[in-house]
């Protein structure tokens, strides 16, 4: 069975400023996909950037940006300029190639932003 | 396009009793994912449904249970509430695939006294 790791429960950032969350993953299969996950106080999670394992170049959504390293399982998240906004729980999660259609998810890192 | 809406938003129940949940995917969405989310466990996959079948099943006892319809809208049960029952339910719809991107909605927060 596929894990996800978030060693970081807790992060903060000054506004304006670059944070990186971390997130590690077990898994034995060659293709499969990594997503950020955002959930805002407010509760509703939304996807903030996927990577195909089997793309090599890092995906990138605006300020959000990943370093993928697959050999090392890491699937870290960078986000530049960092605003108020992007105070949230920020979910790691794995979805299998084998069609499982089943995210795993890490237990998430909370980002607060300081003004 | 409306997006995924759950009933009920909040629900308290108590032990022994029996709740449904209901997720309403986004339009032209076919498969619906539930979720349950605890500060202990996190996020854990309960089920998944597609065109009203089962396609893949999480570790929970068979107290929860789900269903879904022909227009796609999907239920989830849990019978015989327990205390550790309680936790935010989540449900996530997408076009079916097998990358599809999933989209959650606000979610059921049950309380179970």
């Amino acid at each position: 069975a596929q894990t996800v790791t978030q060693s970081q429960p807790e992060m903060s950032v000054q506004e304006a400023e670059t944070v990186t969350l971390s997130c590690t993953y077990d898994t034995s299969e060659s293709d499969y996909y990594l997503f950020w996950y955002k959930q805002p106080p407010s509760r509703q999670m939304i996807l903030v950037i996927r990577q195909e394992a089997y793309k090599q170049q890092n995906a990138t959504e605006n300020r959000f940006s990943v370093n993928f390293q697959k050999a090392a399982k890491s699937f870290s998240l960078k986000i530049s300029d960092s605003q108020l906004g992007d105070a949230a729980m920020y979910f790691c999660a794995y979805l299998s190639g084998a069609g499982s259609y089943q995210l795993t998810f890490g237990k998430g890192t909370k980002l607060s932003v300081i003004p | 396009k409306a997006g995924v809406t759950q009933t009920p938003r909040y629900l308290i129940k108590t032990r022994g009793q029996q709740v449904t949940l209901s997720c309403s995917p986004i339009s032209g969405h076919r498969s619906v994912s539930w979720y349950q989310q605890t500060p202990g466990q996190g996020l854990q996959f309960l089920f998944e449904y597609f065109s009203e079948t089962q396609r893949n099943k999480g570790n929970f006892p068979g107290r929860f249970s789900g269903r879904q319809f022909s227009n796609s809208r999907s239920e989830m049960n849990v019978s015989t509430l327990e205390l550790g029952d309680s936790a935010l339910y989540l449900c996530a719809t997408s076009l079916g695939g097998p990358y599809n991107e999933q989209f959650f909605g606000p979610g059921t927060r049950l309380t179970v006294l």
